[in-house]
């Protein structure tokens, strides 16, 4: 039981390329997350889904695309990096959404610069 | 969206010390989870708090809420290396969407041998 996985680890851009970050979680879980990690700023949420084949707009999207065609996976897309972008990425996922005591768990991140 | 305010923003003990972290808002949670995140890692779920005054024990961790449910707090005894990480409170909103989480910035704690 893997838990929450992410690809690739760490990636180097240069400003206008694109890249896609996946992420896949083993647990069934209907929910998964996509949120960043900025010194100072903690974790903001970028995008989100609560089900195969949705995904929604979080507190920081633009810039961002998602996928969920697949329950187990969820795709972050950047299409035109910016050093703005420059970040460690988590993603997340939970059973459920519901409950106060529903947990989120999270893969171990990915590292991306934007030259 | 309430603002999640935590402090210290940055602390350094040493090995065998207490220390207290907390979590603060201008507004009522509806509940509130510390995680703990270790260097080069995900945050890991510690404890989720629902009513108010509520108190859990992790060991050497214990965790509060404010009877008005409007701060928390982590306190640790004894601490040791191993605790060293990023502590976070996220807040889940009540009703609605209260499957997104706001977190706070953390507090960055160091705990030195």
């Amino acid at each position: 039981n893997a838990g929450v996985t992410q690809t690739p680890k760490f990636r180097v851009l240069k400003t206008g390329q694109s890249m896609t970050l996946l992420c896949a979680q083993d647990m069934n879980h209907e929910y998964m997350y996509w949120y960043r990690q900025d010194p100072g700023m903690g974790l903001r949420l970028i995008h989100y889904s609560v089900g195969e084949g949705t995904t929604a707009k979080g507190e920081v999207p633009d810039g961002y695309n998602v996928s969920r065609l697949k329950k187990q996976n969820f795709l972050l897309g950047l299409e035109s990096a910016a050093p703005s972008q420059t970040s460690v990425y988590f993603c997340a996922s939970s059973k459920t959404g519901w409950s106060s005591y529903n947990e989120q768990f999270f893969g171990p991140g990915t590292r991306l610069t934007v030259l | 969206t309430q603002l999640l305010e935590q402090s210290p923003q940055f602390l350094s003990i040493q090995e065998g010390e207490n220390l207290t972290v907390y979590c603060n808002s201008s507004s009522v949670f509806s509940s509130l989870q510390w995680y703990r995140q270790e260097p080069g890692e995900g945050p890991v779920l510690l404890v989720t708090v629902v009513t108010g005054g509520e108190v859990k024990k992790l060991k050497r961790l214990t965790f509060q809420f404010g009877d008005a449910r409007k701060d928390s707090s982590l306190h640790i005894t004894a601490a040791q290396p191993g605790d060293t990480g990023l502590y976070l409170c996220a807040e889940r909103p009540s009703g609605g969407s209260n499957y997104k989480l706001t977190f706070g910035k953390g507090t960055l704690l160091t705990v030195n041998p």
